[in-house]
C-alpha cells in the first residue's frame, strides 16, 4: 500500500541549531517527492520537490531534502533554524502520470529563542 | 506572487444550513484541488478537477456535499446540509497538472454548530 510515514509528530530544537525532519515513504512507482510547511492560519508552501536527477535537492528559505531510494526516505534539513521555521512540516508522494498526493500526516516544529 | 484566494476565510453556521466556499485559482492553472484538514484525519483530498472537469471527487461525501468549477476563475465546494463533522478547514489548491506543484489558498475555516 502505497503510505508516507513522518514518524516524528513534534520536534523542538533551539535556534541556530540544526534540523532534520524524517519522511519515509511506500510507493509502487518512481516517486515525485515534496515537503510542504504550513504557518499557522495558513495554506501550504511549498519548499522543495523531487523528481529525478541530483538526490540532494535545495528549496526556499534554506531548506534542502536528500532523497535515499534505498532507505524509501526524503529527510528535510536546515543547518540553522530561525524561530520564523516554526511551523507544521508536510512530506508528500505522487507520481508522474497521477495527480494526488499522499500526504504524511505532519511534523509540528518549535523554536527555542 | 500569484495566489489562490479563498472565500470565506471564516463560517460558522448551524447544523443543516447550506455552506458554500469558494476558490480563485491562479490564472493558467488547469489543475485545481479540494482538500479537507482536520486534526484527526490530517489533510484529504476531497475532489480534483483539471481543465474545470471533475476527474475525482470520490473522496466526497456524496450526498451532502458537492464541487464545480463553473469557469477558469471560479471553484466552489457547497455541502447542503451541513453537519457539525464537517467542521474543518478547507483548502483550494492550483497549479500545474504536468509540475505537480500547487498552490495552496489560506483555507475556510468552517464551524457547524
Amino acid at each position: 500500500a502505497q503510505s508516507v510515514t513522518q514518524p516524528d509528530i513534534h520536534i523542538t530544537v533551539s535556534e541556530g541549531a540544526s534540523l532534520e525532519l524524517r519522511c519515509n515513504y511506500s510507493y509502487g512507482a518512481t516517486p515525485y517527492l515534496f515537503w510542504y510547511v504550513q504557518s499557522p492560519g495558513q495554506g501550504l508552501q511549498l519548499l522543495l520537490k523531487y523528481f529525478s536527477g541530483d538526490t540532494l535537492v535545495q528549496g526556499i528559505k534554506g531548506f534542502e531534502a536528500e532523497f535515499k531510494r534505498s532507505q524509501s526516505s526524503f529527510n528535510l534539513r536546515k543547518p540553522s533554524v530561525h524561530w520564523s521555521d516554526a511551523a507544521e512540516y508536510f512530506c508528500a508522494v505522487g507520481a508522474q502520470g497521477t495527480y494526488k498526493y499522499i500526504f504524511g500526516t505532519g511534523t509540528r516544529l518549535k523554536v527555542l529563542a | 506572487d500569484a495566489r489562490v484566494t479563498q472565500t470565506p476565510r471564516h463560517k460558522v453556521t448551524e447544523m443543516g444550513q447550506e455552506v458554500t466556499m469558494r476558490c480563485q485559482p491562479i490564472l493558467g492553472h488547469n489543475t485545481v484541488f479540494w482538500y479537507r484538514q482536520t486534526m484527526m484525519q490530517g489533510l484529504e483530498l476531497l475532489a480534483y478537477f483539471r481543465n474545470r472537469a471533475p476527474l475525482d471527487d470520490s473522496g466526497m461525501p456524496k450526498d451532502r456535499f458537492s464541487a464545480e468549477m463553473p469557469d477558469a476563475t471560479l471553484a466552489t465546494l457547497k455541502i447542503q446540509p451541513s453537519e457539525p463533522r464537517d467542521s474543518a478547514v478547507y483548502f483550494c489548491a492550483s497549479g500545474s497538472y504536468l509540475t505537480m506543484s500547487y498552490t495552496f489558498g489560506s483555507g475556510t475555516r468552517l464551524t457547524v454548530v
